[in-house]
């Protein structure tokens, strides 16, 4: 199997407050994450490819020091979106691949910013 | 970089009948080409994909073929069902290895009606 797990699966938080989405592969060990971001009805925008150990690589217009990632092994990927705003509500979801260029999703976190 | 396009935007097919949706790709070192399945508030899930050593793929009811010097594929899918309802995404991809990233093309909302 290729299963991604990914929590919260809803946040809700104040505006200024930082919030922290975890990306799990549970049953393989997954070199490279990647981190969508998804609006209503619109397609899944890549905002950053997440190595192990190293850091992201960040798509050109997504700021790096407000989606903080991390990778700290090989089946954990996290996303911290700092000094959250209503604008940064969204749909957040992210994928690993097992090598094989098919990329298994997490559940997807839906992040709403009062 | 890699941009993606898809047409059409909506689609509705009586049940039973066909559906064929179009996607274009713009950078020719693209070679894996994957096509997704995302129902409302789920996860995106792999239907079929095809790569740029192939020129046509077949999965009981659907289909893809590929054009890589027009630089553009489709996806077709036969005898369709309610559960066919969803959006699709079509998406390209430089390796189809872990490290590549995939772009996803802005999807198509896919109503088949009973």
């Amino acid at each position: 199997g290729a299963v991604v797990s990914q929590h919260p699966s809803r946040v809700i938080c104040k505006s200024g407050t930082s919030v922290k989405i975890e990306c799990r592969s549970l049953d393989f060990q997954a070199t490279t994450m990647f981190w969508y971001r998804q609006f209503p009805k619109q397609s899944l925008m890549l905002m950053a490819t997440s190595n192990e150990g190293s850091k992201a690589t960040y798509e050109q217009g997504v700021e790096k020091d407000k989606f903080l990632i991390n990778h700290a092994s090989l089946t954990l990927s996290t996303l911290t979106v700092t000094s959250a705003h209503p604008e940064d509500s969204s749909f957040y979801i992210c994928s690993a691949s097992k090598g094989t260029g098919e990329l298994f999703f997490g559940e997807g976190s839906r992040l709403t910013v009062l | 970089g890699e941009n993606v396009e898809q047409h059409p935007s909506t689609l509705s097919v009586q049940e039973g009948d066909s559906a064929v949706i179009k996607c274009t790709y713009s950078d020719s070192a693209s070679n894996y080409f994957p096509w997704y399945k995302q129902e409302l508030g789920k996860r995106p899930q792999l239907i079929i994909d095809i790569r740029s050593n192939v020129g046509e793929k077949k999965d009981q009811r659907i289909a893809v073929t590929l054009n890589k010097t027009a630089k553009h594929f489709s996806l077709h899918i036969t005898e369709t069902q309610p559960e066919d309802s969803a959006v699709y995404f079509c998406a390209a991809s430089t390796g189809g290895t872990s490290y590549d990233k995939v772009i996803f093309g802005p999807g198509t909302s896919l109503s088949v009606i009973p």
